[in-house]
């Protein structure tokens, strides 16, 4: 089952300009976690936001958490064209245990024009 | 992609074969994970392993099998019984809880399986 649905499916942006992407998710959750991948690659951890942190930066990235909503945002601010990727949200549920099972959204496609 | 690696990058397999996919970690983890993507989609995860010789189904195992003899290898093997099983499919691999970054799962380079 997909818990996590990314908003919006697409994005087209110049470079230098922000990319927002939210994600919106239906159970209590430990953490969730940004991962972004590049075509046909595997996936790769961009930053990870616990159920007691609203907001949390890594670079150029922003991520925000709100509970009380079941939603988080990604930032990326000053886009390049590198930063051209899939990018997923995924949750691991407070049900999970120490299993860690993260539950994926269908994802955000960035494009990034020079 | 870090120390997970997968073999071979591109298979393809004629219908009633079965097939089997390899992901092999160096990174000391204990817990490892399968995965299958299709496209335009999320991950959906078929199998997990918290440790040798223990696994779990996830949300989408009918048709897939596992097994996990030794810590750094945990490989799946698609079986006839899968009715449609082109796909991407990714590895994954998570560390000991109560370390630094024991929640994030590291991922492989993914096998793409296509049944001709």
């Amino acid at each position: 089952s997909q818990q996590g649905e990314e908003d919006p499916q697409a994005l087209s942006i110049q470079e230098g300009e922000n990319a927002t992407m939210n994600c919106s998710y239906k159970t209590s959750i430990n953490n969730l976690q940004w991962y972004r991948q590049n075509s046909g690659r595997g996936l790769v951890h961009l930053i990870l936001i616990r159920s007691n942190e609203r907001e949390k930066h890594s670079g150029r990235l922003r991520v925000t958490l709100d509970t009380s909503k079941k939603s988080s945002s990604l930032l990326i601010t000053a886009s390049r064209a590198a930063d051209t990727a899939s990018y997923f949200c995924a949750t691991v549920p407070s049900f999970s245990g120490g299993y860690n099972k993260l539950i994926f959204g269908a994802g955000t496609r960035l494009a990034v024009h020079p | 992609d870090g120390g997970i690696t997968q073999s071979p990058k591109y298979l393809f397999r004629k219908e009633g074969q079965n097939v089997t996919l390899s992901c092999e970690q160096n990174l000391n983890h204990d817990a490892m994970y399968w995965y299958r993507q299709d496209p335009g989609q999320g991950l959906r995860l078929i199998y997990y392993s918290q440790i040798v010789n223990d696994f779990q189904k996830g949300d989408i195992a009918e048709g897939y099998s596992v097994s996990r003899e030794k810590k750094e290898s945990f490989p799946l093997t698609v079986t006839s019984a899968q009715k449609n099983p082109t796909a991407f499919y990714l590895c994954a691999s998570r560390g000991l809880r109560g370390l630094a970054g024991s929640d994030t799962q590291y991922f492989g380079p993914g096998t793409r399986l296509t049944v001709l």
